[in-house]
């Protein structure tokens, strides 16, 4: 089955700066790429995903490129702000699959004011 | 509108217990996901509803976990015989699954915090 490793576990900038969170996947049939921010004691909520056919996307101050060949995708944040401050978690389709989802075990982001 | 409900958000139970918890996905989403979540680890996969079709059990760890999905709506993971290694937060999701050939995104509940003495 589907493997995602996710790095680093833990991460923490000074605000202003930019983080940089790094997935890797083991099925090459994925295609679908979400990523979800989990605050403390909150419950997760996608922030960006990303679909096989493109290699970028961005949503203001967040993006995530993909990378095929690799079987790797990264989620980019700039001038991080202290309400960035959470638990990121990557997740890759299993096998292509419509419905299931594999998680990293997150990456855990301080921006210190 | 109403998100993602789940119920109790915190259950204390005792080791050899059966538990029950409840999640109550947003109306119209035929999509319905369990998943756990243990300290420090990411989000485990334990089962799929999707309308009336066979449920995807492949995730849950043992038989003592199920779970039910009456009329399309209101979910319920039973847990027979807790053990302490099933102490974890229990998330739900549900998605539109508008598109049954295109994953979407999975709208999630704020989640049980069971604890199993």
């Amino acid at each position: 089955g589907e493997n995602v490793e996710q790095h680093p576990s833990t991460l923490s900038v000074q605000e202003g700066d930019s983080a940089v969170i790094k997935c890797t996947y083991s099925d090459s049939a994925s295609n679908y790429f979400p990523w979800y921010k989990q605050e403390l004691g909150k419950r997760p909520q996608l922030i960006i995903d990303i679909r096989s056919n493109v290699g970028e996307k961005k949503d203001q101050r967040i993006a995530v490129t993909l990378n095929k060949t690799a079987k790797h995708f990264s989620l980019h944040i700039t001038e991080t702000q202290p309400e960035d401050s959470a638990v990121y978690f990557c997740a890759a389709n299993s096998g292509g699959s419509n419905y299931k989802l594999t998680f990293g075990k997150g990456t855990l982001l301080t921006v210190n004011p | 509108g109403a998100g993602v409900s789940q119920s109790p958000s915190n259950k204390v139970t005792e080791k050899g217990k059966d538990v029950e918890l409840r999640c109550d996905p947003i109306s119209g989403h035929t999509a319905l996901y369990w998943y756990r979540q243990s300290l420090g680890q990411g989000l485990e996969f334990l089962i799929y509803f999707q309308g009336n079709s066979a449920p995807d059990k492949s995730g849950l760890p043992s038989d003592r976990f199920s779970a039910e999905r009456t009329g399309g709506s209101v979910s319920t993971l039973t847990i027979q015989r807790t053990q302490q290694e099933d102490s974890a937060v229990y998330l739900c999701a549900s998605s539109s699954g508008q598109g049954l050939a295109v994953i979407g995104e999975q709208f999630f509940g704020p989640g049980t915090r069971l604890t199993v003495l």
